[in-house]
Parts: C-alpha cells; structure tokens; sequence
C-alpha cells in the first residue's frame, strides 16, 4: 500500500519555465517530507524538506508548498535548467509514533529539463 | 572528505548463492539504513539500525540479513531465499533516528544482478 504518491511519472519542461512536480500522501500522521534528487547509478541527494508546522519552504531556485488539509505537496523550480534533469522523490516521515526513523518514498518522477 | 561508501558498485549473484553487500560511513552517523529500487518504484525499506548491535526489519526483509557490530558498517547479505534479488541497492545514514532537520545521506548504489 503505496502510502507517498507520484502520479506523475514523467515531466518535461523548457529551460527557464517553472516545473513543477506534485507529491499525495494518505497517512495523516505524516508530519515531515523531503524531495530527493537521483541521478541514474547514483545515490539520491537531498533537496529540501518541509515541516507540517510550514505550508511552504524556500531554498534559491527550489519552493516546497505543503497542503496539510490536501495531504498534498508540490516542487517548484524557478528557474528550470537543463542541469535540473533527474529523478525526483518525495519523502514523508512520522516524527512521532511508532515508525519513528523511517522515511517512506514516492515512486519518482522523472524530469527533463529541454534547451 | 565524509561520505558513504558502497562497494561494489556492480555485483553478480548465482542461483542458490548469498551475497554480501558493503556500507561503510566516516560521517560518524549512529542510524544507518538499506534500500532497494527497482525500475518505476519508490525505494523500500530493507533493514535499519538505529545503533550498535541493534537493527529493525523494514518493509521487504525477507530474504534478507545484516548486522551492525560497528558504528561505521552495516553490511547486507542477499541470502537464497531471495527469489527476485535483481535491483539497485542504496545503503543511507542519518546523525540520529530520524527526526527535525534530519535527513539521510545516500552511498552512491550497488546494482546486484543474477546471472
């Protein structure tokens, strides 16, 4: 039971637009999320993260929004570069509770950022 | 120069055989965990070990052993009861069970395939 969803599989954007990349949860005991990035061969580095206490989270180029009553969460990238081409993946995490310690992924979303 | 360190970076396995995959971090990180990717999947939880001496079965262990004698290993052995062992393999650290502000940090992968 896939409790972090990408619906989205695949997105690909122009050089200098905005993407945008959406993230659904349905354990409303989620209380932390973070967005990933994977090179192919490669290990996933971290992005950026969000609390619940927050509904959005600002870091340069990359904007977390978090609608908590949604179970909803969205990446933005303003400016896209071509350098931004990846897999990309949503995280969420209890803070408290019993699964404390562990993160559940999204299946990914694969951007490609076009010249 | 930090990091997480997976060796090898590609690893063949024979029907019937087990398997040893190496994690080794100098971050000094006490949590350190095992994923598995497979082709347009979320990575799942394997095993995790909050510390010395002591792990936790993820999502999918079966199949599955490690150990954590020492803070900077956490070896995975792929043992013959895992009927379908062909995936990218990501071992992860944390500086302390999961919580505020905390993220993990990825090894760069092993690719095991059976031949």
């Amino acid at each position: 039971d896939q409790q972090v969803k990408q619906n989205s599989p695949s997105l690909s954007v122009q050089e200098g637009r905005i993407s945008i990349l959406n993230c659904d949860y349905t354990n409303s005991m989620f209380d932390y999320f973070l967005w990933y990035k994977k090179y192919p061969a490669e290990g996933p580095t971290f992005l950026i993260s969000i609390s619940s206490i927050k509904d959005k989270n600002e870091d340069g180029r990359f904007t977390v929004f978090l609608n908590k009553s949604a179970k909803h969460l969205s990446l933005h990238i303003v400016p896209s570069q071509p350098g931004d081409s990846a897999v990309y993946f949503c995280a969420a995490s209890e803070l408290r509770g019993s699964t404390l310690g562990r993160l559940y992924f999204g299946r990914g979303t694969q951007l490609t950022v076009w010249p | 120069d930090g990091g997480i360190t997976q060796s090898p970076k590609y690893l063949f396995r024979k029907e019937g055989q087990n398997v040893t995959l190496s994690c080794e971090q100098n971050l000094n990180h006490d949590a350190m965990y095992w994923y598995r990717q497979d082709p347009g999947q979320g990575l799942r939880l394997i095993y995790y070990s909050q510390i010395v001496n002591d792990f936790q079965k993820g999502d999918i262990a079966e199949g599955y052993s490690v150990s954590r004698e020492k803070k900077e290993s956490f070896p995975l052995t792929v043992t013959s009861a895992q009927k379908n062992p062909t995936a990218f393999y990501l071992c992860a650290s944390s500086r302390d069970i999961f919580g505020p502000d905390e993220k993990l940090f990825f090894g760069s992968g092993t690719q095991l395939s059976v031949l």
